[in-house]
């Protein structure tokens, strides 16, 4: 099925950097969503967008949702060890719709 | 948010088994509910949508007489892996929606199935 393009891949930071990550999609979404997920379990909700433009913020982390309503990027502030894990983009184009998820953004936090 | 259960966390079975995943929305109607499936270090893909009291909608590609979905109440839906086969070995996600849409977007705690 369908992915959308999310970068980085990877990422290799020390404890206090901020972190930025990005998705992108050929086609339009009305719903941007960013996950985060843990090994071995189901990826948890961050932040929701629903509106082409919107910036949102939960603590630490800031979304955009982008004009195009084509990409979305994540901010992570300050960030802190819990911040370890992979960190998922969907996008969706109504409420009850299918998600389609990005690929993925693995975050390392050197000691 | 809504709260969603997944049973079992895990299983182990022997190939040519079935196995039976629920997945719970405990405090939620979900009249919608999804199922994904994340093999290691890649993206969840969905497999299937179920709408309480009407048969699954099928990804293409995922065989439907393979993976039985059953959604007969609006907090339990139920995937049924029959025969399966190692390279059914996977994270197995469900997540639900319902009426109200864009505030439900909650993920179960998988399962873990090894096919030996």
């Amino acid at each position: 099925g369908q992915q959308l393009n999310q970068s980085p891949q990877s990422m290799f930071i020390q404890e206090g950097e901020d972190v930025s990550m990005n998705c992108t999609s050929s086609s339009i979404f009305n719903t941007w969503l960013w996950y985060k997920q843990d090994p071995g379990e189901g990826p948890v909700l961050l932040i929701a967008l629903y509106k082409a433009g919107e910036l949102t913020s939960n603590g630490r982390l800031t979304a955009q949702f982008g004009i195009t309503r084509k990409d979305s990027f994540l901010n992570i502030s300050a960030s802190i060890p819990s911040d370890v894990g992979i960190y998922f983009c969907a996008g969706q184009r109504s409420g009850n719709e299918k998600l389609t998820f990005g690929t993925g953004t693995r975050l390392t936090i050197i000691p | 948010g809504a709260v969603v259960s997944q049973h079992p966390s895990w299983v182990i079975c022997k190939s040519g088994t079935s196995v039976k995943i629920e997945c719970r929305s405990l405090d939620f109607q979900a009249t919608t509910m999804f199922w994904y499936r994340q093999f290691p270090k890649q993206s969840l893909m969905l497999m299937a949508t179920s709408n309480e009291g009407s048969k699954a909608t099928y990804e293409q590609g995922v065989e439907k007489d393979k993976f039985l979905i059953n959604h007969a109440s609006l907090t339990l839906s139920t995937l049924t892996v029959t025969s399966a086969h190692p390279e059914d070995s996977s994270f197995y996600i469900c997540r639900i929606s319902g009426r109200e849409g864009t505030d439900t977007q909650y993920f179960g705690p998988g399962t873990r199935l090894t096919v030996l």
